[in-house]
């Protein structure tokens, strides 16, 4: 069945540093893949998203590229803020329109 | 703001007693689906409605747990005679039929 592997939180990164969080999945065909944000105590928000391969998905400085060969979505920022501090999850939609997502990574940054 | 609404946000029962969420989508997501999420852990799928008619349930569905979109518009979950492992996080989500889901802000549940 469909699968989504995240790394591991809490990713902890001061001000301004460089965010990576891993993502690789495992799908028959080829899924639509999805980065989700939860803020404390809130719902889930669509960060990004990209539907084929080698689609780059971007939104308020976050980028995520669909690597096919790898099976990896891995979300990227240049530059963090400690406003960005949340869980981030990543998601799968493989045609069957229900989303399987992975089980999150805590971000954490500090001023 | 997604445009979905969840109501109660929390809710505390004890066990044994029967609870009902409500979520209403917008208007155009002629899609609904029902996510529960427990604390570490990400959302994980219960049942979808397309319009009014429900046609996917998750094994995680027990013969406790009932949803009804009637007329295609808001959705209710009921959980009858809760248990302590019922205790999560229930998650709405709406779709306009272009794969992407819109998530309501949750109803958190406990269970005593």
């Amino acid at each position: 069945g469909d699968s989504v592997t995240q790394m591991e939180g809490p990713v902890t990164l001061s001000e301004e540093a460089f965010l990576t969080i891993n993502c690789t999945y495992t799908a028959t065909g080829y899924p639509s893949l999805f980065w989700y944000v939860q803020y404390p105590g809130e719902g889930l928000q669509l960060l990004l998203k990209a539907t084929k391969a080698d689609d780059k998905g971007s939104n308020k400085g976050f980028e995520a590229t669909y690597r096919k060969e790898t099976t990896s979505f891995h979300l990227e920022k240049g530059s963090v803020q400690v406003s960005d501090s949340a869980v981030y999850f990543c998601a799968l939609n493989s045609g069957y329109s229900t989303l399987t997502f992975g089980k999150g990574t805590m971000l954490l940054v500090s001023p | 703001d997604t445009g979905v609404s969840q109501n109660p946000r929390h809710k505390i029962t004890k066990r044994g007693q029967n609870v009902t969420f409500r979520c209403d989508p917008i208007s155009e997501h002629n899609r609904l689906y029902w996510y529960r999420q427990t604390l570490g852990q990400g959302p994980e799928f219960l049942t979808y409605f397309q319009n009014e008619a429900q046609l996917e349930k998750s094994r995680l569905l027990s013969d406790r747990f009932s949803a009804e979109r009637p007329k295609g518009s808001f959705s209710t979950l009921e959980i009858q005679r809760t248990e302590q492992g019922d205790s999560a996080m229930y998650l709405c989500a709406g779709e306009a039929g272009q794969e992407t889901q819109y998530f309501g802000p949750g109803t958190r549940l406990l269970v005593l």
